[in-house]
């Protein structure tokens, strides 16, 4: 069975600087796609950045990338200029990409942005 | 991407009774999902709704419990019977499999909280 693994429950960045939220996972699949999602407080959870296992380019979206590293089975998140607007829930969560679409979610990070 | 809405946005209810959570989305889609989100945790899939054909449940999720429609391709509709305490959570439903979107994208819904007292 596939597991996503977040070791950082809880984590604080300053605004303007950068952090990086880390994300393992475990599975068998050769092909398979990898997401992070955001859920503000209270709020919808959207679709931050995804990547495709295939793809050996990192995915980049405006101040979000991710470190994809295929053999070590990670994926973290980077998110530069850091803005209050960030603080929320980051879940990180797995697809294969064969079969229907369901996915498997780590347990989350709860981002903290200070002024 | 798709725009999702569920009705209602949150509910406080009494033990024993149920309630029907609705999901509509903008546009056809293939594969409709239901989560559940506990305080403070993470998403556990309960269901897939399929259009046309009986849902497929998740381990530890059953029919009686949480009885699933899926009339159409653009809504769904998730029940939760006979409730206790124990059910306060947040009900996400997502979207997946659309046509324009190679990679199989879920969007979620905006959740339904609900409290059982």
């Amino acid at each position: 069975a596939q597991t996503v693994t977040q070791s950082q429950p809880e984590m604080s960045v300053q605004e303007a600087e950068t952090v990086t939220l880390s994300c393992t996972y475990d599975t068998s699949e050769s092909d398979y796609y990898l997401f992070w999602y955001k859920q503000p407080p209270s709020r919808q959870m959207i679709l931050v950045i995804r990547q495709e296992a295939y793809k050996q380019q990192n995915a980049t979206e405006n101040r979000f990338s991710v470190n994809f590293q295929k053999a070590a089975k990670s994926f973290s998140l980077k998110i530069s200029d850091s803005q209050l607007g960030d603080a929320a829930m980051y879940f990180c969560a797995y697809r294969p990409s064969s079969g229907y679409s369901t996915l498997t979610f780590g347990k989350g990070t709860m981002l903290l942005v200070s002024p | 991407s798709a725009v999702i809405s569920q009705k209602p946005s949150r509910d406080i209810c009494q033990r024993g009774t149920s309630l029907t959570i609705q999901c509509q989305v903008d546009s056809q889609v293939t594969m409709m999902f239901w989560y559940r989100q506990q305080p403070g945790q993470s998403l556990t899939l309960i269901a897939t709704a399929n259009q046309g054909s009986e849902a497929t449940y998740e381990s530890g999720f059953v029919i009686d419990k949480f009885p699933i429609s899926r009339p159409n391709l653009t809504f769904s509709t998730l029940t939760v019977s006979n409730m206790s305490p124990e059910d306060s959570s947040i009900y996400l439903c997502s979207v997946g499999g659309k046509g324009l979107d190679p990679t199989d994208t879920q969007y979620f819904g905006p959740g339904t909280r609900l409290t059982v007292l």
